[in-house]
């Protein structure tokens, strides 16, 4: 069973247009959690990273939100651009021994004119 | 500087073959990590080298292995390829491991096809 649940799977929303994805997950002990990018074919890029005592984090027109009690987590885009189209990947890292990450299946957005 | 690097890019090998992928870390990265991506999932853990010691080992068969070099580069070799080990292999490196959770940066990819 996965760990890290994302909704919605896919969306398509229009230029300039802001949207929201959901992260929910279920990883414990918990350590940092983070919001990667990924444009086809290629791979993840960070966007952020937050820890059990940060509860929101921006990057541009990205916003990460994070509620440690509700084990959720949020990806708020801004006045999304055609270069928004990708994939976007929450993972949550296990505090072991050596910070194992658990992949989210990914949220595909499109971004259309 | 350049990224993570990995090779080849796309491979085509038919069922029952070896392959053996290729990965280079960001120059003083030590750790490297293998993901396995299958088409519309999420990155799957295979293995995590630290120091050129395995640390972290994910769900995968025996047919998976890989080893770290003196350099830090690393291999992920796959034996008896299965139609189903058909996927997006990802290398990533970071600083070193641990608790703290060193970012990981991940290189473009191997798409590998098995016919």
């Amino acid at each position: 069973k996965n760990q890290v649940e994302q909704s919605p799977q896919s969306l398509i929303i229009l230029e300039g247009k802001n949207c929201t994805l959901q992260c929910n997950y279920t990883v414990s002990p918990f350590s940092n959690l983070r919001w990667y990018k990924q444009d086809t074919g290629r791979g993840p890029v960070s966007l952020t990273i937050m820890t059990f005592s940060e509860n929101t984090k921006s990057n541009g027109r990205y916003t990460a939100t994070l509620d440690a009690d509700t084990k959720q987590s949020s990806l708020h885009i801004t006045a999304s651009q055609l270069s928004d189209s990708a994939s976007y990947i929450c993972v949550v890292s296990e505090a072991d021994s050596w910070g194992k990450l658990q992949f989210g299946a990914g949220t595909q957005v499109v971004v259309t004119p | 500087d350049a990224g993570v690097t990995q090779s080849p890019t796309h491979l085509i090998k038919t069922r029952g073959q070896h392959v053996t992928l290729r990965c280079s870390p960001i120059s003083g990265h030590k750790s490297v990590s293998w993901y396995q991506q299958v088409l519309g999932q999420g990155p799957q853990f295979i293995f995590q080298y630290y120091e050129k010691e395995e640390r972290g080992r994910g769900n995968f068969p025996d047919r998976f292995s890989a080893r770290q070099f003196p350099n830090y580069s690393s291999e992920l070799n796959v034996n008896a390829l299965l139609l189903g080990d058909s996927a997006l292999y990802l290398c990533a490196s970071s600083l070193a491991t641990g608790l703290v959770g060193y970012e990981q940066f991940f290189g473009p990819g191997t798409r590998l096809t098995v016919l």
